[in-house]
């Protein structure tokens, strides 16, 4: 199976920041891409989906560049309650594949 | 709302043990399921996908006796974590997708313990 890589991490930032993670997918036929956010001793519950087009929603954005296998999380106006495992997310198949995970961003939010 | 319930949560028992996890679909039905396991500050795992009516595949490394899977209904898939010992305890968790090419929602979780 091929990988995802992510940024390292942690990211420490004030509240309010902008902060960006990077992701990475080495399999070129990938089909589908999400971001999910894990919580410590939780299960990951979907963020967003990604598209080529780049989606919105709220305070996050999330691009896909499929040329340069990249994908994209940009957090505006950071919370305390967005600190979390950021994962991203790459389904290789069409159909009911098994999803391949990043290894996650860490990330604290601080007051 | 959930999609995926998962249950237990929690499982504290000694090693020699059988524990029994299972995973539903809940509003729609799920031909395919997949478990995976997380270890502390590691990445999530895949472990088996669950096929409904039909033998789970495992992935490489994964003890298709150690870790049953029956996928016996189009909502319900049950993980047995057989004769557990003390390098089990983890976090399991299955996924399920609503259909083709969208995103897997993943149950609550199964934290094992084994002492």
């Amino acid at each position: 199976r091929k990988e995802v890589e992510q940024d390292p991490g942690p990211f420490n930032v004030p509240e309010g920041a902008t902060v960006a993670f990077n992701c990475t997918y080495s399999n070129s036929a990938s089909q589908s891409f999400f971001w999910y956010r894990q919580d410590c001793r939780k299960e990951p519950k979907l963020l967003m989906s990604v598209y080529s087009s780049g989606n919105e929603d709220g305070r996050f954005t999330a691009q896909l560049n499929r040329a340069s296998q990249y994908i994209s999380l940009l957090i505006r106006d950071s919370k305390l309650s967005d600190s979390a495992t950021y994962l991203c997310v790459v389904n290789e198949g069409s159909g009911n594949t098994p999803l391949v995970f990043g290894k996650g961003t860490r990330l604290s939010v601080i007051a | 709302g959930a999609v995926v319930s998962q249950h237990p949560s929690r499982v504290i028992c000694k090693s020699g043990t059988s524990v029994k996890i299972e995973c539903r679909s809940l509003d729609f039905q799920a031909t395919t399921m997949f478990w995976y396991r997380q270890f502390p500050k590691k990445s999530l795992m895949l472990m088996a996908t669950s096929n409904e009516g039909s033998k789970a595949t495992y992935e490489q490394g994964v003890e298709k006796d150690k870790f049953l899977i029956n996928h016996a209904s189009l909502t319900l898939s049950t993980l047995t974590v057989t004769s557990a010992h003390p390098e089990d305890s983890s976090f399991y968790i299955c996924s399920a997708s609503t259909g083709s090419n969208q995103p897997q929602h993943f149950g609550d979780g199964t934290r094992l313990s084994i002492l």
